[in-house]
């Protein structure tokens, strides 16, 4: 079956520092991930859309420069948060979408924690 | 604006019986997925679709074929394993990103 592995599961960081997250899909290829943030208070927010072979598409409030994605095939993505601070902290998840079905598929998320 | 308005925000069930939630969405969507987050945060897939209805066991499933515009999770004789917050996504016509509804809490009470 179709799983998406997501680690580290939560980081704790001091303020100004970064945080880097992988997303591996298993079973099948992903050929787009998309990056989500999860608040404290549930609301998801998309970040970015990346898919192989094309430009990443960050959505507005979110930057390349604060949140580089690396996409370098249909199995892998990673994302770095640069200079966390307090207002970055929250649930990431990526979603992996399946190219034959359109399905998403997503990992375990990684907690950030910023002190 | 939110482009997935989902309702309601918190649900109590009893157990063994019924209810539905329901998305709206402010735009024509191409495809719908609902999913259960667990205690741990994980996203567990319930249904996608493209149109029409599916159903698992006493889950069903159903996204507007017409004007496709809103979608329907309806949960029978709710048990205590059915507690968790469901969300739906959808995905807008001409795009690829999903975008999630606010979510629903629902407590099943015995």
């Amino acid at each position: 079956g179709a799983l998406v592995y997501q680690y580290p599961r939560r980081t704790i960081c001091k303020s100004g520092t970064s945080m880097r997250m992988e997303c591996q899909a298993v079973g099948f290829q992903a050929t787009s991930v998309a990056w989500y943030r999860q608040s404290p208070q549930k609301t998801f927010e998309l970040i970015a859309l990346s898919t192989v072979n094309s430009a990443i598409k960050y959505e507005q409030n979110f930057t390349q420069e604060k949140f580089p994605i690396s996409h370098p095939n249909l199995s892998f993505s990673s994302m770095t948060v640069l200079n966390a601070y307090l207002e970055d902290r929250g649930l990431y998840l990526c979603g992996a979408r399946e190219g034959n079905t359109g399905q998403l598929y997503f990992g375990e998320g990684s907690k950030l924690t910023v002190l | 604006g939110d482009q997935v308005e989902q309702s309601p925000s918190a649900l109590s069930l009893h157990e063994g019986t019924d209810s539905a939630l329901r998305c709206n969405f402010t735009t024509t969507m191409r495809s719908v997925q609902w999913f259960r987050q667990n205690s741990r945060g994980s996203l567990i897939s319930l249904f996608y679709l493209a149109s029409g209805t599916k159903e698992n066991g006493r889950l069903k499933s159903a996204f507007d074929s017409k004007e496709r515009r809103y979608s329907t999770l309806h949960i029978r004789d709710a048990q205590l394993e059915d507690s968790g917050t469901y969300f739906c996504a959808a995905e807008a016509a001409g795009y690829q990103n999903f975008y999630f509804g606010k979510g629903t809490s629902l407590t099943v009470i015995p």
